[in-house]
């Protein structure tokens, strides 16, 4: 079956600008997560969503990152005022449970100018 | 504070021999551990969990043990090949929130 899937998979954007990346994950996946990584750097945990729980965003980094899910689906992670060290790869995952196996997508290289 | 650790110098292997990587922790209580495979510009892929219980764990050429006392991980590709060549990444689960802690990854390389 499709894996997890992210869109789009590179962006580029201006400094100051907000950005929309996002993630659909396995169908029937509960557990979704969002991590960002740097180059040569591990997965740094950003936020994490479980049914209909409200979710864990203790690793947002400050309150220009935000996400939201729709429908215990399709996620949506938003970067506003976007700086130049927001600039990694945001890598979204799905599990069954939040004690499985995560899934992970390819990922979304965002680069502020 | 805690804390995972994955050797960050690349390791290079000759082709047929086995891979060793380590992943040491300090500070924690894990419920379990997991390893993943990491290529260029994609996600991590998932290849074996180990609980805390368990000391030893199989799939194929892979092998992964667990040291609570030691706090570490070994993870063992045996008669490796240059397809094995990819970034591993150790990621720990804690009992409090089972939200895993990820290392920063080791480069493996096998050379033909």
């Amino acid at each position: 079956g499709a894996g997890v899937s992210q869109s789009p998979s590179n962006k580029v954007t201006e400094k100051g600008k907000d950005v929309e990346l996002r993630c659909d994950p396995i169908s029937g996946h509960t557990a979704l997560y969002w991590y960002r990584q740097s180059l040569g750097q591990g997965l740094e945990f950003l936020i994490y969503f479980q049914g209909n729980s409200a979710p864990d965003k203790s690793g947002l980094p400050s309150d220009r990152f935000s996400a939201e899910r729709t429908g215990g689906s399709v996620s949506t992670l938003t970067i506003q005022r976007t700086q130049q060290e927001d600039s990694a790869v945001y890598l979204c995952a799905s599990s069954l449970l939040d004690t499985d196996t995560q899934y992970f997508g390819p990922g979304t290289r965002l680069t502020v100018l | 504070s805690q804390k995972i650790e994955q050797n960050s110098e690349a390791l290079n292997i000759q082709e047929g021999k086995t891979a060793t990587l380590t992943c040491n922790y300090t500070n924690y209580s894990p419920a379990y551990l997991q390893w993943y495979r990491q290529d260029p510009g994609r996600g991590p892929v998932f290849l074996l969990l180990i609980r805390e219980n368990e000391k030893e764990k199989r799939k194929e050429r892979l092998k992964v043990t667990f040291d609570t006392t030691l706090k570490q991980s070994l993870f063992h590709i045996t008669a490796s090949q240059p397809a094995d060549s990819a970034t591993y990444l150790c990621a720990l689960a804690s009992r409090s929130n089972y939200q895993l802690i990820w290392g920063a990854g080791t480069k493996l390389i096998i050379k033909p």
